[in-house]
């Protein structure tokens, strides 16, 4: 079975611009989430996606935002790039909604540099 | 609201020895979930261990065990046999009921010594 994958890996754009990522979850697995990596941060939770409705989301600006598609994949966007939106986004997808019984099995994550 | 704390930002083990990796935690609720990922250099974060909180009996995968201490609330990993391969970034992580989000920890980088 194919694990989570995520497209692209790496990603240059320009202050003021506008990216989207993509992330393919594993097969049967419904529930996708994202996470932002920086070394200063760490790991911080983003949102959350669960048959198409974002169930959860963590704290960041609106310029964040996500959706679902009926076979589970999910894009996230990030509008008007500030130099501090760079770092390792990571996607997870689990069984069902949540971590609880079904543990996050994450994606190789995109590197977006922002100039 | 959740913390996930790693205290020892990085660690080092000769081959075939064992280390331990520090790990504590806080939450206001009964229902949650431990996890102990692994991320190496490739990037892919890759699930070591997970507790249930509500079982006493503390979870082993292999070479990999915790010591749950919940009235602690610390949450440590014993890495036996260290092996190179295990040279990685680790990450603690609390799953709690109701909120639907991973929270890690900083991250223990572990290097392995040949």
């Amino acid at each position: 079975k194919a694990g989570v994958t995520q497209t692209p890996r790496y990603l240059i754009k320009t202050r003021g611009q506008q990216v989207t990522l993509s992330c393919s979850p594993i097969s049967g697995h419904r529930s996708v989430s994202w996470y932002q990596q920086t070394p200063g941060q760490g790991l911080q939770f983003l949102f959350e996606y669960f048959s198409e409705t974002q169930r959860n989301k963590g704290n960041f600006p609106g310029r964040f935002s996500g959706r679902q598609f009926s076979n589970s994949r999910s894009e996230m966007n990030v509008s008007t790039l500030e130099l501090g939106d760079s770092a390792l986004y990571l996607c997870a997808s689990s069984l069902v909604q949540g971590g609880d019984n079904s543990p996050l099995h994450f994606g190789n994550g995109t590197r977006l540099t922002v100039t | 609201a959740q913390t996930v704390t790693q205290s020892q930002p990085e660690m080092s083990v000769q081959e075939a020895e064992t280390v331990t990796l520090s790990c504590t935690y806080d939450t206001s609720e009964s229902d949650y979930y431990l996890f102990w990922y692994k991320q190496p250099p490739s990037r892919q974060m890759i699930l070591v261990i997970r507790q249930e909180a509500y079982k006493q009996q503390n979870a082993t995968e292999n070479r990999f065990s915790v010591n749950f201490q919940k009235a602690a609330k610390s949450f440590s990993l014993k890495i036996s046999d260290s092996q190179l391969g295990d040279a990685a970034m680790y990450f603690c992580a609390c799953f709690q009921g109701g909120s639907e989000k991973l929270v890690f920890g900083k991250g223990t980088k572990l290097t392995v010594n040949p």
